[in-house]
């Protein structure tokens, strides 16, 4: 049994497409997260939701909206893509808040290629 | 200047050599974690740590809270632990990470 699946494994696509990112886990964790890592292999955290609810939100285009319709799912949904979108989406998992007192526990990743 | 700096950014030994990758950092936090990407691209937690040391196998981690310093120590290692190492920081609503420091380990 996966822990933390993601849907789907690549994603191709245009400029100016919209596209989302699904993301499950099946721990009862209550956080999750979206991280983006570069072509230069640098992870940055995007969002993080603690119970639905957002609670990190760091410095990234509007154009990335997150959307956790319960606590076990959290999709990413990216309108208008752009060239530097293109990277490898990680979701993850813990069961506290910030991973403080819980690991993380990550998705496979998302790799989206943007044309 | 990174929060969070790693060094080296690169490193490559031969099979059953003791390694050592480091992990500074210039932030408050209240946890420091030990992250392994495989080749083929999945993220594993190794270890989180607030003070002190942990072990787990053949891997060793310690932190200095008083130096932000932490070191991450791979002892007899083998070609499967050839990988990027990642250290990543906790704290204030943040989580920090660094570069990352990609291991190979020749046979």
């Amino acid at each position: 049994d996966t822990a933390v699946s993601q849907t789907p494994k690549y994603l191709v696509t245009q400029m100016g497409n919209d596209k989302s990112i699904k993301c499950e886990q099946n721990l009862g964790h209550d956080t999750m997260y979206w991280y983006k890592q570069d072509s230069k292999k640098f992870l940055k955290i995007m969002f993080s939701y603690n119970n639905k609810e957002l609670i990190i939100n760091e410095t990234v285009p509007n154009r990335f909206s997150p959307k956790s319709p319960d606590k076990a799912h959290l999709n990413l949904h990216i309108n208008s893509l752009e060239l530097g979108d293109s990277a490898v989406y990680f979701c993850a998992s813990s069961q506290g808040l910030w991973g403080l007192t819980d690991t993380q526990y990550f998705g496979p990743g998302t790799r989206l290629t943007v044309l | 200047k990174n929060e969070v700096e790693q060094s080296p950014q690169n490193l490559t030994a031969q099979e059953g050599e003791f390694i050592t990758i480091n992990c500074s950092y210039s932030v408050g936090i209240s946890a420091l974690h030990w992250l392994q990407q495989h080749p083929g691209g999945g993220i594993v937690s190794l270890f989180m740590l607030s003070s002190g040391k942990k072990k787990h196998g053949r891997l060793i981690a310690t932190i200095n809270i008083q130096e932000k310093h932490s070191s991450l120590h791979i002892t007899a290692s083998h070609p499967r632990d050839s990988a990027v190492y990642i250290c990543a920081v906790s704290g204030a609503q943040k989580l920090v990470f660094g570069q990352g420091t990609r291991l190979t380990i020749n046979p």
